[in-house]
C-alpha cells in the first residue's frame, strides 16, 4: 500500500542534542512538507520541498534543517538551536499539478512525537 | 489567505448527520475550501474540497453558500470513529513553474464528539 512512513514514532532526547526524524513516501509525490503540532494547537509549517535538492522555509524554520536528496525522502533535523523542540511532528506529501484544483490535498504520515528531557 | 472561523466543539449522536459549519467571509474568487480531520494522536486526513459547487464523496458532503462566505461539512451518518478535530482551510494554490503546490495553515478546528 502506498503511503508515508515516519520514524521513530516516539523519541526522547537530552537538551543540546540534535535529532533526525525520518520521512519516506512511496506515493511518487513531488512535494513534501514538515509540520509541527503543539498540544491543543493546530499545525504549523516548518519546511517544504517541491523537487529534489530544493526546499523552502515555512513559518517556523528556525532551529530546524532538512534535506531532499531523493524524491522519496525528506528527513528533518531538530537542532540544539530549537528552543522548544518537544512537539508532535508530521510529515506530508502532495502531487504537483498543472491546474489549481486539488493541489492542497496532502497525505500525512502518522507522526513522530519528540520529547526533550 | 482567507481566515476561517469554526465553532470550538460540537456533539452529535451516533447515526445522525453531523453538520460542521465554517465561516470564511473574506474568501476570494480563486480560493478553495478544504476540509481535513485529525483523530487523536494521528496525522490529519483529507476529507473533501470545493470551489463553489457542492461536492460529495464517500466520506462527506460539502455545501458552499452561493456567496461563498460560508460552508458546511456534512457527515451523513456519524459513527463513533468520526470523533476527531475537523479543520476548515481556505487556500489558493501557489503556482510555480506551471505546477501548483499547497501549503496549509491549520487553525484549532472543531472538536466533534460523536456519542452513542
Amino acid at each position: 500500500d502506498g503511503g508515508i512512513t515516519q520514524s521513530p514514532k516516539y523519541l526522547f532526547r537530552k537538551e543540546g542534542q540534535n535529532v533526525t526524524l525520518s520521512c519516506e513516501q512511496n506515493l511518487n509525490h513531488d512535494a513534501m512538507y514538515w509540520y509541527r503540532q503543539d498540544p491543543g494547537q493546530g499545525l504549523r509549517l516548518i519546511y517544504y520541498s517541491q523537487i529534489v535538492n530544493d526546499f523552502q522555509k515555512g513559518d517556523i524554520a528556525e532551529g530546524y534543517s532538512v534535506s531532499r536528496e531523493k524524491k522519496e525522502s525528506f528527513p528533518l533535523t531538530v537542532t540544539s538551536a530549537q528552543k522548544n523542540p518537544t512537539a508532535f511532528y508530521l510529515c506530508a506529501s502532495s502531487m504537483l499539478r498543472r491546474d489549481n484544483s486539488g493541489a492542497n490535498v496532502l497525505t500525512f504520515g502518522a507522526g513522530s512525537r519528540l520529547t526533550v528531557l | 489567505d482567507a481566515k476561517t472561523t469554526q465553532p470550538t466543539s460540537m456533539d452529535c449522536a451516533e447515526g445522525r448527520a453531523a453538520n460542521l459549519p465554517c465561516n470564511h467571509s473574506t474568501i476570494s474568487g480563486n480560493e478553495y475550501v478544504y476540509w481535513y480531520r485529525q483523530i487523536h494522536s494521528q496525522g490529519p486526513q483529507y476529507i473533501i474540497h470545493g470551489l463553489k459547487n457542492n461536492e460529495t464523496n464517500e466520506m462527506a458532503s460539502l455545501i458552499i453558500t452561493e456567496d461563498r462566505k460560508s460552508s458546511t461539512l456534512i457527515l451523513p451518518h456519524a459513527t463513533l470513529r468520526d470523533t476527531a478535530v475537523y479543520y476548515c482551510i481556505v487556500r489558493v494554490s501557489l503556482t510555480a513553474g506551471g505546477t501548483s503546490y499547497g501549503k496549509l495553515t491549520f487553525g484549532q478546528g472543531t472538536i466533534l464528539t460523536v456519542h452513542p
